[in-house]
This record gives C-alpha cells, structure tokens and sequence, in this order.
C-alpha cells in the first residue's frame, strides 16, 4: 500500500523568502504524484503533478516541485512567498492499480510573516 | 473544464437527523467519484469509492449504514449521513475522476469545494 509523509507540520516563512515544502512517499510502483493547497474552509486546489517525464514540473502561482526516484521525494519549492500563500499544503500519491486511489501526506501548514 | 461541485456547502443539523450531501460533475461525466473526511487542523481520509451503477466501496473501518453512497448517474453522487451525531460533523469532499484516455495511464481526480456539517 501507498503512504505519503510531510515531515513538517507548521513551516513559518517571511514574506519574499524561499519555501521548500518536503514530501516523502512510498510506493512500490510508478507514482503518480500531486501538490493540492487548501485554503481554510475551502476545498483543494491543485498546485502540480507528476506523472512522468522531465522530474522537474512547473506549476500554478509559481510553485515547483521536483521528483527525486531516488529519495522517494516530491518536494515543493517556490522562490519568493506571498502573504496569499498561508495556507494548508497537501502532498499525495494516486495508485493506478487501487483505482486511482489518492494517498494524502498528513500536511504542512505554511505561515507567512509580513 | 473537469469542475466538480458540492451542495450544500454547509449544513448544520440536530442530533439523529439524516443529511444529504451532492456531488456533481458539471462537464464532464464520471463513472467514479471518491468521498473524503476532514478533520480539523488534519488530513483527508478516503471514506468510499462510488461506482455509477453499483455498490459503494468503504474504507476499512468506516460504517456504510451510516454514510449511504449512491451514485445514480454519470455526473452525481451523494453522501447521506444517516442519524447523524456530534460526531459526525466534519468538513466532507467529493472528487470525481476524469477519464484523461489517449495515452494518459492515470485519471486524475477533481475535487469539489467541500460541505461543512455541523450536528447539534
């Protein structure tokens, strides 16, 4: 079975600083690998994925991530924060042979500092 | 495209009270919708996958006389919360899986925005 592990629960950054969000997952075949943010009391807004290709993918409001097979990781990273990026992070893995079954990181909440 | 919805998106009910929760795919049609709990301040946990045209398949551990799952057609699913209790009350999210076909192995899922239900 799948599981996914964010390391850090509360990250505190200033605002205009780098953010490197961890992800960890484990799963014995391809992954297929996402980045959600959730604001509070809204759903989830899908930031990037991967499924395969160049381990390196671009995503939405500037954020990036990078797949490392060899360390099982799928970190998120973004250059300069903004005051709008406080919010909830979510890393997952989907499981094509569990019918495409999303394993949720527990995630990262991320505060930013004027 | 692939936008999900969800209605109502809060609900506040009395104890032993039934509730129905819906979700829709507004265009795009999806033969799986996946139902999740949310606890505050924690993660999303898979409840059940339901299949349009048959039985909902439950997570371990979680009651399916208590959550009732029918999906009756391609774009709509719903979540009935039977009796509810105090302890019920959670933020709900539907996703629904987009059939990507061509060469795409995977079929990514669309969350809707999610349904705050409050028991009293």
């Amino acid at each position: 079975a799948q599981s996914v592990t964010q390391p850090d629960i509360h990250i505190t950054v200033s605002e205009g600083a780098s953010l490197e969000l961890r992800c960890n997952y484990s799963y014995g075949a391809t992954p297929y690998l996402f980045w959600y943010v959730q604001s509070p009391g809204q759903g989830l807004q899908l930031l990037l994925k991967y499924f395969s290709g160049d381990t390196l993918v671009q995503g939405i409001k500037g954020f990036e991530a990078e797949f490392k097979r060899s360390q099982s990781s799928f970190n998120l990273r973004k250059p300069s924060v903004h005051w709008s990026d406080a919010a909830e992070y979510f890393c997952a893995v989907g499981a094509q042979a569990a019918g495409n079954k999303l394993t949720f990181g527990g995630g990262t909440r991320v505060l930013v500092k004027p | 495209g692939a936008v999900v919805s969800q209605h109502p998106s809060r609900v506040i009910c009395k104890s032993g009270t039934s509730v129905k929760i819906e979700c829709r795919s507004l265009d795009f049609q999806a033969t799986t919708m996946f139902w999740y709990r949310q606890f505050p301040k924690q993660s999303l946990m898979l409840m059940a996958t339901s299949n349009e045209g048959s039985k909902a398949t439950y997570e371990q551990g979680v009651e399916k006389d208590k959550f009732l799952i029918n999906h009756a057609s391609l774009t709509l699913s719903t979540l009935t919360v039977t009796s509810a209790h105090p302890e019920d009350s959670s933020f709900y999210i539907c996703s629904a899986r987009f059939l990507a076909g061509g060469t795409s192995s995977y079929n990514e899922q669309f969350f809707g925005p999610g349904t705050r239900l409050t028991v009293l």
